[in-house]
């Protein structure tokens, strides 16, 4: 069966500018995850979809982070205005179920902001 | 969401068994105890899970005291591709919401 599919591996871009992060989770997976990984520190969840509507965003900034889950399959996230600290992993998971499931994380989207 | 302690790093050799100890004090009655394993450069990837006493599977034990403040991930036989970053989550019930904290980095010597 496919992975969690993330798009793209790597992006570097300077301050101010805006990046888009795309993901497309396992086929029937209702529960998709967006992580954020700074370096040596675990996963922090920015926001969690069922279907398509949000279940958990408290963690997204989101003067200048967005996402979105269209028709409940495929998600983009996005960084407007982005910033030096938004340096970090991002990355895709999705789950079968919202209770006690196991997340398939994605490979992750490199971004470097200079 | 329930914090979870782990030590910072461990260092084993090839062969052995490596016991990595999680604290979660303020683990509800209804969290789960989740450990997920993590390389350079992919995604957590699912390990074992449990709510209380002894769970077992193809790679993994794990061990929850009675009265489940601390558990253990238990890897029988370590190898050098068990090297990779473990993490103790708390929680799963309510959404499936859980808590990296960050995690215990285990190196596996020859």
């Amino acid at each position: 069966e496919a992975g969690v599919a993330q798009s793209p591996r790597y992006k570097i871009i300077e301050k101010r500018q805006s990046v888009a992060f795309w993901c497309n989770p396992i086929s029937g997976h209702a529960t998709l995850y967006w992580y954020q990984q700074i370096l040596g520190q675990g996963p922090k969840l920015l926001i969690q979809f069922q279907n398509n509507g949000v279940v958990d965003d408290s963690q997204l900034p989101k003067d200048r982070f967005s996402a979105e889950r269209l028709k409940g399959v495929d998600s983009t996230l996005k960084i407007q205005p982005a910033k030096l600290e938004d340096s970090a992993v991002y990355l895709c998971a999705s789950s079968l179920d919202t209770r006690l499931a196991e997340q398939f994380f994605g490979p992750g989207t490199r971004l470097t902001v200079l | 969401l329930a914090k979870t302690t782990q030590p910072i790093s461990m260092d084993s050799y090839e062969g052995q068994e490596v016991n990595i100890t999680c604290s979660h004090n303020n683990i509800a009655t209804n969290d789960y105890i989740t450990w997920y394993q993590q390389f350079p450069s992919q995604g957590p990837r699912f390990i074992i899970q449990g709510y209380k006493t002894k769970v077992t599977n193809e790679v993994a034990s794990l061990f929850i005291p009675a009265d489940r403040k601390s558990s253990t991930l238990s890897l029988p036989r370590v190898s050098l591709s068990d090297t990779a970053v473990y993490y103790c989550l708390v929680g799963g019930y309510n959404f499936n919401k859980f808590y990296f904290g960050s995690g215990t980095k285990l190196n596996v010597k020859p």
